[in-house]
């Protein structure tokens, strides 16, 4: 089993929609979780991090942490094409180590 | 520009080449990274320097050999690669190892070996 579960997508959603973006984890211990944005041709960007369970907001983005199920989640409100991107989550391992989900790859059609 | 800069973008290869991969970040960093990124598969971490010295080497195959001359500077040496080893080579740094979410990426170089 992965550490880190992430589906590769595509997810192809209108413009403006409500975008969820998912990833399970395995170990519970896991306590940092990050959200990263790749566009193409780029690398990898801190979108947001969150400790532990809870929410997190940054304007049209929320990270969301749900512990008891070991799930955690980014919602993209009002998407726009400008989203477009494949989004990487990610957890810290107990050595502190970034242990990475697969990535999803995010169209946002006009 | 990011601040970590990758050399050269794009590379094909063949399987006898040698040739080398650069990273060059202008942050203050202290730790650097390199990465290989292969399609709908998790990153794959390969090597980390810390303050110039080698902490992780991930049962990376001897082809690839790194070198970090000093804290701004990152080298991936190639040598008898195979097809598989195509992929997006990523170098990353940070302020030091374990800084969460403290992680900056280069573009990347493609790799393409024939």
């Amino acid at each position: 089993q992965k550490e880190v579960e992430q589906d590769p997508g595509p997810l192809s959603v209108p413009e403006g929609a409500i975008v969820s973006l998912n990833c399970t984890y395995s170990n519970s211990a896991f306590q940092y979780f990050m959200w990263y944005r790749q566009y193409s041709r780029k690398g990898p960007e801190l979108l947001m991090y969150t400790y532990s369970s809870g929410n997190k907001e940054d304007g049209r983005f929320t990270a969301q942490v749900d512990k008891s199920s070991k799930y955690i989640s980014l919602f993209i409100r009002d998407s726009q094409p400008s989203d477009s991107a494949t989004y990487l989550c990610a957890t810290l391992d107990s050595n502190y180590q970034l242990i990475w989900g697969a990535g999803t790859k995010l169209i946002i059609k006009p | 520009e990011t601040g970590v800069t990758q050399t050269p973008r794009h590379l094909v290869m063949g399987m006898t080449n040698k040739k080398s991969l650069k990273c060059e970040q202008h942050l203050g960093h202290n730790a650097m990274y390199w990465y290989k990124q292969s399609a709908k598969k998790p990153l794959e971490l390969m090597f980390v320097y810390n303050f110039k010295e080698q902490t992780e080497n991930n049962s990376v195959p001897s082809r690839f050999s790194p070198e970090c001359p000093n804290s701004s500077h990152l080298f991936l040496h190639l040598h008898t690669l195979q097809p598989e080893d195509s992929a997006l080579y990523l170098c990353a740094s940070s302020t030091r190892t374990g800084a969460f979410g403290g992680y900056t990426f280069g573009s990347g170089t493609r790799l393409t070996v024939v």
